[in-house]
């Protein structure tokens, strides 16, 4: 199984600035046939099922504000929300579908500080 | 699209209980299906998908050979049969439906509301 592992665990920024939470993969996600990585980012606010942020590590799902964005390859990957809103408090995860089983990073909690 | 779940709830150890998942706006028999749950306080958890056409179906070794998932396509319905169910299987059990046709690798673009399932005497 593909373990993926996200740093940090936990993350406090102010409004307004920057957030960056990483995903490792234990192996590459990156399939070389279409050169696309098979890796999603996801959003969980409180007492709500998750929500698709990012897909191919960097093509934002339809309606997600543009200042959510997704970056590398290969098996290091990058969320960043580029100026933090209130309604982005939430945890973050990422999951790999390159190969069976699909998996889950074990999410960051991004809060304000 | 909407998904929506149902039937969980209080169960003894090494009891039995059926999720099932109703999904609507999407042609449900081109899409991948998934069972995801989360623990109280805790991360997600894949824990079993099934093709569009029910003839592949996947679990994790948490839960394979104590549950079993399957699809009824043409009542656009999921289903979750748990059966030896333990303390540690407490978690909200989510539907969620892949982002892309006839994958089997799937990625989730709609979730459902969740379901909760409590194990405990």
């Amino acid at each position: 199984d593909i373990v993926m592992t996200q740093s940090p665990d936990s993350l406090a920024v102010s409004l307004g600035e920057r957030a960056t939470i990483n995903c490792t993969s234990s192996q590459s996600v990156l399939w070389d046939s279409n050169n696309k990585n098979y890796l999603g980012w996801y959003q969980q606010k409180p007492g709500q099922p998750p929500k698709l942020l990012i897909y191919w590590a960097s093509t934002r799902a339809s309606g997600v504000p543009d200042r959510f964005s997704g970056s590398g390859s290969g098996t290091h990957f990058t969320l960043t929300i580029s100026c933090l809103q209130a309604e982005d408090v939430a945890v973050y995860y990422c999951q790999q579908h390159y190969s069976n089983p699909p998996t889950f990073g074990q999410g960051t909690k991004l809060e304000i500080k | 699209v909407q998904l929506l779940e149902s039937g969980g709830g209080l169960v003894q150890p090494g009891g039995s209980l059926r999720l099932s998942c109703v999904a609507s706006g999407f042609t449900f028999s081109k899409y991948t299906l998934t069972w995801v749950r989360q623990a109280p306080g805790k991360g997600l958890e894949w824990i079993s998908h099934i093709t569009g056409d029910g003839k592949n179906t996947y679990y994790a070794d948490s839960v394979k050979g104590r549950f079993t998932i399957s699809r009824d396509n043409s009542k656009s319905s999921l289903f979750l049969q748990m059966s030896s169910l333990r303390a540690e299987d407490t978690a909200i059990y989510f539907c969620a439906k892949d982002r892309r046709e006839d994958s089997s690798y799937p990625h989730f673009d709609s979730w459902g509301q969740g379901t909760l399932v409590t194990v405990s005497s």
